[in-house]
């Protein structure tokens, strides 16, 4: 089993639409965890971070984290083409230390 | 301030043969991680370096070997190369050891045929 799950997807919307991509975990020790976008063929750019269980928003995005669950979950609001990416959740167990990734969602926002 | 640069873009390998990527870290930064992301997959940790020391190693083998230097850029060589080794090779910088925020760099795409 892995240690991080997410969809592979593909995820395809509307533009406008509300976007929610999810990972779930089975490591009980992850205290930090991040969303990363990463546009084909380049490497992933850090979205959001969060540290414990919450809430964090950003302009169009939130990020949430359940450690009670083991799940985290990431919101895109008014979507746009611009998303197209893919999306991947990472974990840490303590800062700076390896990042754990889960497979990544791929992304479309049909204008 | 300059961002994580990569060296070469891209490269093709046949099996067997010896590679060298590089790395630039951003500015400032003293801890390097190397990652390996397999089409359609999420990265997978190689190591990471802080101060030119190995400062933890995921699960690859060792003809996956590294080096920092006192300017902070890094290397990653991978002797006998496989098929599998074909990947994104990425790097990430970060500001110190207990930094939350990692920055990868584009990251090298590995061909081994």
């Amino acid at each position: 089993q892995k240690e991080v799950e997410q969809d592979p997807g593909p995820l395809s919307v509307p533009e406008g639409a509300i976007v929610s991509l999810n990972c779930t975990y089975s490591n009980s020790a992850f205290q930090y965890f991040m969303w990363y976008r990463q546009y084909s063929r380049k490497g992933p750019e850090l979205l959001m971070y969060t540290y414990s269980s919450g809430n964090k928003e950003d302009g169009r995005f939130t990020a949430q984290v359940d450690k009670s669950s083991k799940y985290i979950s990431l919101f895109i609001r008014d979507s746009q083409p611009s998303d197209s990416a893919t999306y991947l959740c990472a974990m840490m167990v303590t800062s700076g230390s390896r990042l754990t990734f889960g497979e990544g969602t791929q992304l479309t926002v049909n204008p | 301030e300059t961002g994580v640069t990569q060296s070469p873009t891209h490269l093709i390998k046949t099996r067997g043969q010896q590679v060298t990527l590089r790395c630039s870290s951003q500015s400032g930064h003293n801890t390097v991680s190397w990652y390996q992301q397999a089409l359609g997959q999420g990265p997978q940790f190689i190591f990471q370096y802080y101060r030119e020391e190995e400062n933890g190693r995921g699960n690859f083998p060792p003809r996956f070997s590294g080096l920092q230097f006192p300017n902070y850029s890094s290397e990653l060589n991978v002797n006998a190369l496989e098929l599998d080794d074909s990947a994104l090779y990425l790097c990430a910088s970060s500001l110190r050891l207990s930094g939350n925020e990692q920055f990868f760099g584009p990251g090298t795409r590995l061909t081994v045929l």
